[in-house]
């Protein structure tokens, strides 16, 4: 167990709905990373928040957005959805800003769009 | 960005061979070179890092070689066990994208016994 917390583990929904998932990092980190896994593209940086802001952005389409709150938990928002977009969705935490700390992922949340 | 290439797509070895995974990267300010090994429907693992200021990092049957100046750097296993059956990711921490890793697309090691 990474200490890394997502929700939901599974998720089934149709094109053109919006989805939220939800990340609890480890305790004491700071920094937050979602990733997109989906078959032919490997692991994609999609977007970090270190300490509730917007620190670095990846491939992150624009229907696409997050947030982390004061309480240091993240959402992964996602709109408009495509059948494209069903993936395993990564979220990962470190604790700092620093590049070099370990970065630790979590379980992942399957995305299937129908 | 960062571009990291990683290599061969595929491995398939033998009980007790070594396994050999390369990568390189473009951003010759990366600093951090961590691998990760994934199981089937699992999350990614950190299994061994090196950083920038050491050319070469072992840990029992693991070890990671770096070449800044030519900006690629490899995966070692050796007497591999089925157990080491997993995909493995490659990955570096380039400017512009924070401290994310950016990873390369994965190698499948098959192990047969």
């Amino acid at each position: 167990d990474s200490g890394v917390t997502q929700t939901p583990k599974h998720l089934i929904t149709a094109t053109g709905q919006r989805v939220t998932l939800r990340c609890s990092p480890r305790s004491g980190d700071l920094s937050v990373y979602w990733y997109q896994q989906s078959l032919d593209q490997g692991l994609q940086f999609l977007i970090q928040y270190y300490n509730g802001e917007e620190r670095a952005k990846g491939n992150i389409l624009e229907r696409f957005s997050a947030q982390q709150f004061p309480d240091l938990h993240s959402e992964l928002n996602l709109s408009s959805l495509e059948l494209g977009d069903s993936a395993l969705y990564f979220c990962a935490s470190s604790v700092d800003g620093v590049s070099g700390n370990t970065i630790y992922f979590g379980e992942g949340s399957w995305l299937t769009v129908v | 960005g960062e571009n990291v290439e990683q290599h061969p797509s595929t491995l398939s070895v033998q009980e007790g061979d070594s396994a050999v995974i390369k990568c390189t990267y473009s951003d010759s300010a990366s600093n951090y070179f961590p691998w990760y090994k994934q199981e089937l429907g699992k999350r990614p693992q950190l299994i061994i890092d090196i950083r920038s200021n050491v050319g070469e990092k072992k840990d029992q049957r693991i070890a990671v070689t770096l070449n800044k100046t030519a900006k690629h750097f490899s995966l070692h296993i050796t007497e591999t066990q089925p157990e080491d059956s997993a995909v493995y990711f490659c990955a570096a921490t380039p400017r512009g994208a924070g401290t994310a890793l950016i990873f390369g697309k994965g190698t499948t090691l098959s192990v047969s016994s």
